[in-house]
Order: structure tokens, then sequence, then C-alpha cells
């Protein structure tokens, strides 16, 4: 079984100040890892995703994450947030053999942007 | 595409009443998924149906859940008898398996939002 923890329940942020929103995960398999956003009222839409390669990945909206198989970690990143980024961003992962489409999200994490 | 649609958006029952949530996915999608969304649980997988067929579905919390997927293109999520806990927002995601990638997008609709007094 996987699991994954968002330790940040709320984030609060100035505008065009950068931005880390931090993901841990644990599992007993490889994982793919996942960052997705859902702004108010709407579902979840995919941000970015780490299937295999480079531990860097882009995502969309300037958005970045980095995968640390050593410390089990997928945290996002933006240089510079805008307003329009307040949303809630939810880390998940998907056993990597097996039902791979199946996702465990964490509890999320409220981005809040103020100028 | 109009993306994945789930009707009602806003759903207000009493208590004991029968609820039934609907869901058309994006159409070619082969799997098909059915999310429940808390502020104390967060978002939990409840079900998934693969080519119309249920996979898993070990997260339906219990036996008044029932979901069914008649066809490609319609799923319904039942809760019978409904109870205030069972207060949420449902979501509904779809993803389509191609060639050998073994992980697939999933793709949500905007969630049914119920209330149950």
């Amino acid at each position: 079984a996987q699991s994954v923890t968002q330790l940040d329940s709320q984030v609060p942020v100035f505008e065009e100040a950068p931005v880390e929103l931090r993901c841990n995960y644990s599992s007993s398999v490889s994982v793919y890892l996942f960052w997705y956003v859902q702004y108010p009222n709407q579902g979840l839409q995919l941000l970015l995703k780490y299937l295999s390669g480079s531990t860097l990945v882009k995502g969309i909206n300037g958005f970045e994450a980095e995968f640390n198989k050593s410390q089990t970690s997928f945290h996002l990143r933006k240089p510079s947030v805008h307003i329009s980024d307040t949303a809630e961003y939810f880390c998940a992962v998907s056993p990597v053999t097996g039902t791979a489409s199946k996702l465990t999200f964490g509890t999320g994490t409220r981005l809040q942007v103020t100028l | 595409d109009a993306g994945v649609i789930q009707s009602p958006r806003h759903e207000v029952t009493e208590m004991g009443q029968e609820v039934t949530l609907r869901c058309k996915p994006i159409s070619g999608h082969d799997y098909l998924f059915w999310y429940r969304q808390t502020m104390m649980r967060g978002l939990e997988l409840l079900i998934y149906f693969n080519n119309n067929v249920p996979i898993d579905d070990s997260g339906m919390p219990e036996d008044r859940f029932s979901a069914k997927m008649p066809n490609a293109s319609f799923s319904t999520l039942k809760i019978q008898p409904s109870e205030p806990r069972d207060s949420a927002v449902y979501f509904c995601a779809s993803s389509k398996r191609s060639g050998g990638i073994s992980y697939n997008e999933q793709f949500f609709g905007p969630g049914t939002r119920l209330t149950v007094l």
C-alpha cells in the first residue's frame, strides 16, 4: 500500500515570491508521482508527473517538482507565484506495477497568494 | 471534447433518502473512477471500472453504496439510504489506456456536492 503526506495544510505567500509545497510518500514498491491542482468549485487537473528519467520535471503554469528517491519526496516549486495560483494542490502516487492507474492522494495544501 | 460530465452539481437530501449521482466519461476512455472528498479524509478512491467492469471496490465505505457502469458512456453511484456522514463532494474521473504506457492521466469532472440533512 502507498501513503502520501503533505505536511502543510496551508501556505500563505505574497505575489511574486517563491513557493515550495512539500510532499513525502511511503511505498513498498516503485511509484509514479503526480501533482494535481484544484481551483475553487472545480475538479482536479494534472499539473505535472514523474514517470521516469530526469528527476526534475516541469509542468504547466511555471511549476516544477523534483523527485528525491532517498528522501521519498516530491516537492513542488515555483520561483514566482501569481494571484491566479491560489488553489488547492494535491500530491499523489501510483504503483508502477499492478493497477498503475490507481492513485493515492495526500490531504492537500491550500496555497493562498496575496498582494 | 466536453470533458467528464457529472450531474447533478449540487444535491441536498434528507437522511434516509436514496441518492443517485451520474457521470459521463470522456468518449473513448476505458477507465472510470469514483472519488469522495471530505475535509476529514481528503480524497478517497471509492471504486473504479475498466471497460465497464468493476475492478476494485475496496474503497466503497459500506453496503449502502453501490456503483454501476451499464455502458461505456455512463456510470452511476447510488447511496441508499443516505446518512449525514455521506455529505461530501463526489468526483468522477476517466482515463484511457494507450499502447504500452503504464500510466494514464485521469481527467476529473467538476464534482457533485452532496449534503444530507
